[in-house]
């Protein structure tokens, strides 16, 4: 079974400095999907950003960023010039490409940004 | 678009009695997903369907869960009896399955209380 762990439950940055949020996966899968998904305390769920295991360009969303290390199982997420709606929990996910589209999630990081 | 459609948005019971939550994924999607959220446990998925077809259910808690699809437009998640230890917020989730990696949309959420 795939296991997915971020072992920053709590952040805080400064409004418009740059934060890396963590996550690390496991599996013995080759092809799969990686995503970052928002929670702010509306309780949305909202896609952040999404990687593909065959990619080796990390994926960009404007502010936001991957790094994405495939060998060492590190899926990170770094949001550049933060805001102040960027406050809420952090999920990383996992999908296998194997046709079952269920989605592992870690525990969360919630991310404060401070004026 | 209207999004997922999850109804009702908080539903307070008492131990013992049934619940019913539901879902009206977006139009022309033809996944859907069910997940819970809570402090213990994170977000998990309970079951999903493909084409009103139940995929995954190895989620679901017990018997006294049941899920169904009736239509592409229309699930229900059922819990009874209700327990204190079922009171979560309950998502549901839709997608589009095709070529690719698919992106889940999710609903509101039902933040479910079980007195």
């Amino acid at each position: 079974a795939q296991t997915v762990t971020q072992s920053q439950p709590e952040m805080s940055v400064q409004e418009a400095e740059t934060v890396t949020l963590s996550c690390t996966y496991d599996t013995s899968e080759n092809n799969y999907y990686l995503f970052w998904y928002k929670q702010p305390p509306s309780r949305q769920m909202i896609l952040v950003i999404r990687q593909e295991a065959y990619k080796q360009q990390n994926a960009t969303e404007n502010r936001f960023s991957v790094n994405f290390q495939k060998a060492a199982k590190s899926f990170s997420l770094k949001i550049s010039d933060s805001q102040l709606g960027d406050t809420a929990m952090y999920f990383c996910a996992f999908m296998n490409d194997f046709g079952n589209e269920k989605l592992t999630f870690g525990t969360g990081t919630r991310l404060t940004i401070i004026p | 678009d209207a999004g997922v459609i999850q109804s009702p948005r908080h539903e307070v019971t008492e131990m013992g009695q049934e619940v019913t939550l539901r879902c009206k994924p977006i139009s022309g999607h033809n996944s859907l997903f069910w997940y819970r959220q809570t402090m213990m446990r994170g977000l998990e998925l309970l079951i999903y369907f493909n084409n009103n077809v139940p995929i995954d259910d190895s989620g679901m808690p017990e018997d006294r869960f049941s899920a169904k699809m009736p239509n592409a437009s229309f699930s229900t998640l059922k819990i009874q009896p209700s327990e204190p230890r079922d009171s979560a917020v309950y998502f549901c989730a839709s997608s589009f399955r095709g070529p690719g990696v698919n992106e889940q949309f999710f609903g509101p959420g039902t933040r479910l209380t079980v007195l």
